[in-house]
């Protein structure tokens, strides 16, 4: 089946650790994004990728990196820079490629900062 | 201005009635739009896409769409309490794909 996997569910950061979130698709999309969501809150834009080894800055990418070396994966590490990182992590793949199409979302990963 | 905006709520209403929400966006270049529905603590998941202007059915739900406004409006009809959730509003352009906060919906029985 196809679908669009994050893990871990559960993560736990210390102060001053670098975490990495990982998101993998087998749907054949071509891009993909990060979203934070914090309680009562929508989905904020951190970043986003549209094809293989490009990727832009979202509304709040400041304290995260991403990759995207292949067209399968889309991993967000949260630095240390990010000071408040304790919130719900989605990733979401798209197919550009069709106008009538949707974004579809793994099963999120909720961070905590301890 | 935030580029897609919706009423937070919580929207209240009882169950069978026609619950309406409400979506605005600032990019007159967004050319799709999508509303999901989300649960507490789970992600989103698709109810409807629209991207030409005029209404598109699905069931008990309605999307609509007015570009020239920067509009675009979700009417469930016959609300079930199944149908509390939070709605969310998107709109894509050109590979950004932008949410909205989300409209909290409560169905009473």
């Amino acid at each position: 089946d196809g679908g669009i996997t994050q893990s871990p569910k559960y993560l736990f950061r210390k102060e001053g650790q670098n975490v990495t979130l990982s998101c993998e698709q087998n749907l054949n999309h071509d891009a993909m994004y990060w979203y934070r969501q914090d309680p009562g809150q929508g989905l904020r834009l951190i970043y986003y990728s549209q094809i293989v080894n490009d990727f832009q800055k979202g509304d709040i990418a400041e304290g995260y990196s991403v990759s995207r070396e292949k067209k399968e994966s889309f991993p967000l590490t949260v630095t240390s820079a990010q000071k408040n990182p304790t919130a719900f992590y989605l990733c979401a793949s798209f197919d550009r490629g069709r106008l009538n199409t949707e974004a579809f979302f793994g099963q999120g990963t909720r961070l905590t900062v301890v | 201005q935030k580029e897609v905006e919706q009423n937070s709520g919580p929207l209240s209403v009882p169950e069978g009635a026609i619950a309406s929400l409400n979506c605005t966006y600032s990019d007159r270049g967004s050319q799709s739009f999508f509303w999901y529905r989300q649960y507490s603590g789970k992600s989103p998941e698709l109810i409807m896409s629209i991207y030409s202007n005029g209404d598109k059915e699905d069931g008990r739900f309605t999307a609509q769409l007015n570009k020239a406004s920067q509009y675009v409006s979700l009417l469930i009809r016959d609300s079930q309490p199944s149908d509390s959730a939070t709605y969310l509003c998107a709109a894509y352009r050109e590979g950004k794909l932008i949410f909205g906060q989300g409209t909290e919906l409560s169905v009473k029985p």
